[in-house]
C-alpha cells in the first residue's frame, strides 16, 4: 500500500521553508526520500533507517518518526534549484525489507 | 559507468501487441524493480527482484511478467498490450540504502 504524501503541491519564493510529510498505514522499517526534476529519474536524497533517526542533505533534512509511522522532509532556504518532485519511499516491517513502495510525490516549485 | 541502462527508450504499441522491455545494471546490485509511472500516482511499483533467481510482485503486477536473467537484467514483459498500459516505465537497481533509476521507457498503446 502507497505511504501518503501531503502536501500534493507546494509553491515557494527562494529563501522560504517547506516541509513534506509521508506517513503509512503499516509498521515502517526504512523510509527513502527522492527528488525526480522534470523529465529525469528519480535521484537518492537519503533513507533513515531508525525510528527517531534525523539526517541532513545540504539545507535539505528529515526525521524517521517510527511510532507515528511517519517521516518528515524539511527544506530550508530553498534554492531554485530545489523544484521537483519529491517521493517518499517506504519498506515495511512484515514483508520483504526490500520491496520499495514509494507515495504519489510532493510537487514543489521554487520561484524567484 | 553506465549504472543503469533501459531499451527501448520510446515505443508505441498496438492494442494487443507484445514487447519486452530491457534492463541492465552494472553496479552488481543484488535487488532489481520495475516501477510505473503515470500523472498524480507516482511511483508504482509493477514487480521487484531480491536477488538473482527470485522475483515478487508489487503494487501493480496484473498484465506484466518478469524475467532475472542474472544479476545483470531484468526485463519486463507485456503480452498483450493494453491502452491502460500506456505510461513511464522505470528500471532500479538497488544494494545498501540508495536505488539508482534508469532513464525510463514512455511506451504509448494505441
Amino acid at each position: 500500500q502507497q505511504p501518503v504524501q501531503s502536501p500534493q503541491a507546494v509553491i515557494l519564493r527562494e529563501g522560504e521553508d517547506a516541509v513534506i510529510n509521508c506517513s503509512s498505514s503499516k509498521a515502517l522499517y526504512s523510509v527513502h526520500w527522492y527528488r525526480q526534476k522534470h523529465g529525469e529519474a528519480p535521484v537518492f536524497l537519503m533513507i533513515l533507517l531508525k525510528g527517531g533517526e534525523q539526517k541532513g542533505h545540504d539545507k535539505i533534512s528529515a526525521s524517521f518518526n517510527e511510532k507515528k509511522q511517519q517521516s518528515s522532509l524539511y527544506l530550508t532556504a530553498s534554492q531554485l534549484s530545489y523544484s521537483g518532485t519529491y517521493f517518499c519511499g517506504t519498506a515495511n516491517y512484515g514483508g520483504a525489507t526490500n520491496k520499495l513502495i514509494f507515495g504519489t510525490g510532493t510537487l514543489l516549485a521554487v520561484q524567484p | 559507468n553506465a549504472g543503469v541502462t533501459q531499451t527501448p527508450k520510446f515505443q508505441v504499441l498496438k492494442t494487443g501487441q507484445s514487447m519486452t522491455l530491457q534492463c541492465a545494471q552494472d553496479m552488481n546490485h543484488n535487488s532489481m524493480y520495475w516501477y510505473r509511472q503515470d500523472p498524480g500516482m507516482g511511483l508504482r511499483l509493477i514487480y521487484y527482484s531480491a536477488s538473482e533467481g527470485t522475483t515478487d510482485k508489487g503494487e501493480v503486477p496484473n498484465g506484466y511478467n518478469v524475467s532475472r536473467l542474472n544479476k545483470r537484467e531484468f526485463s519486463l514483459r507485456l503480452e498483450s498490450a493494453a491502452p491502460s498500459q500506456t505510461s513511464v516505465y522505470f528500471c532500479a537497481s538497488r544494494r545498501g540504502s540508495e536505488a539508482f533509476f534508469g532513464q525510463g521507457t514512455r511506451l504509448t498503446v494505441v
